[in-house]
């Protein structure tokens, strides 16, 4: 089945505590991104990466790290996390790449809800 | 980055009329206008795009318009059912450097 899978689901941290949530497809797509939602504000970007090694800052970066290693691996990292950064996140990937903009449907994980103390 | 207005926050339409939302984008060089959906407690998933080609896409009971000189694009829900209650995002690629941008949502409530 094609999907993309986030964990954890669920977490509750304190400030300054690192972690990262993991997110995997296995759909071979080239393109995967990480939104946090948050109400009132919608979806908005964090990271993005265009395949292996690429990534780049997407609207909301500040406080988060991500790194592509792999094709279908892209973890976001939180290396000392504060309360402003408790939200719902989620990871997306796309095959829809063309003249330099995401052009296809995005496939979205789950969601991680992350809670900071 | 680009920004996209979604208009309006919140709509609430009486079960089997017709229910627009709106977005106005500021990239005049996106040809991809995609619209996706968010069920309560679950995750946003596509329910159609439209590409700059064309000024008009159909599936159903929804359908997209695009209006690119006044860079704006809209949602239509015809004959609307409690199942259509969810929140809607348009979404705004940025011609050139990957983003995908989406707006704040519209929270649509059907009433029975």
């Amino acid at each position: 089945e094609a999907q993309v899978t986030q964990n954890p689901r669920y977490l509750i941290t304190v400030t300054g505590k690192k972690l990262t949530v993991t997110c995997s497809q296995n759909m071979n797509h080239e393109y995967m991104s990480w939104y946090r939602q948050d109400p009132g504000l919608g979806l908005r970007q964090i990271y993005y990466s265009m395949n292996v090694e690429v990534t780049d800052k997407g609207d909301v970066p500040e406080g988060y790290k991500v790194s592509r290693k792999e094709k279908r691996n892209f973890p976001l990292i939180l290396e000392s996390p504060s309360p402003n950064q408790t939200s719902l996140y989620f990871c997306a990937s796309s095959s829809g790449l063309a003249g330099g903009s995401v052009t296809g449907e995005l496939f979205f994980g789950e969601g991680s809800r992350l809670t900071v103390l | 980055g680009e920004n996209v207005e979604q208009h309006p926050s919140t709509l609430s339409v009486q079960e089997g009329d017709s229910a627009v939302i709106k977005c106005t984008y500021s990239d005049s060089a996106s040809n991809y206008f995609p619209w996706y959906k968010q069920e309560l407690g679950k995750r946003p998933q596509l329910i159609i795009d439209i590409r700059s080609n064309v000024g008009e896409k159909k599936d159903q009971r929804i359908a997209v318009t695009l209006n690119k000189t006044a860079k704006h694009f809209s949602l239509h829900i015809t004959e609307t059912q409690p199942e259509d209650s969810a929140v809607y995002f348009c979404g705004q690629p940025n011609f050139g450097n990957e983003k995908l941008t989406f707006g704040t949502g519209t929270r649509l409530t059907i009433i029975p």
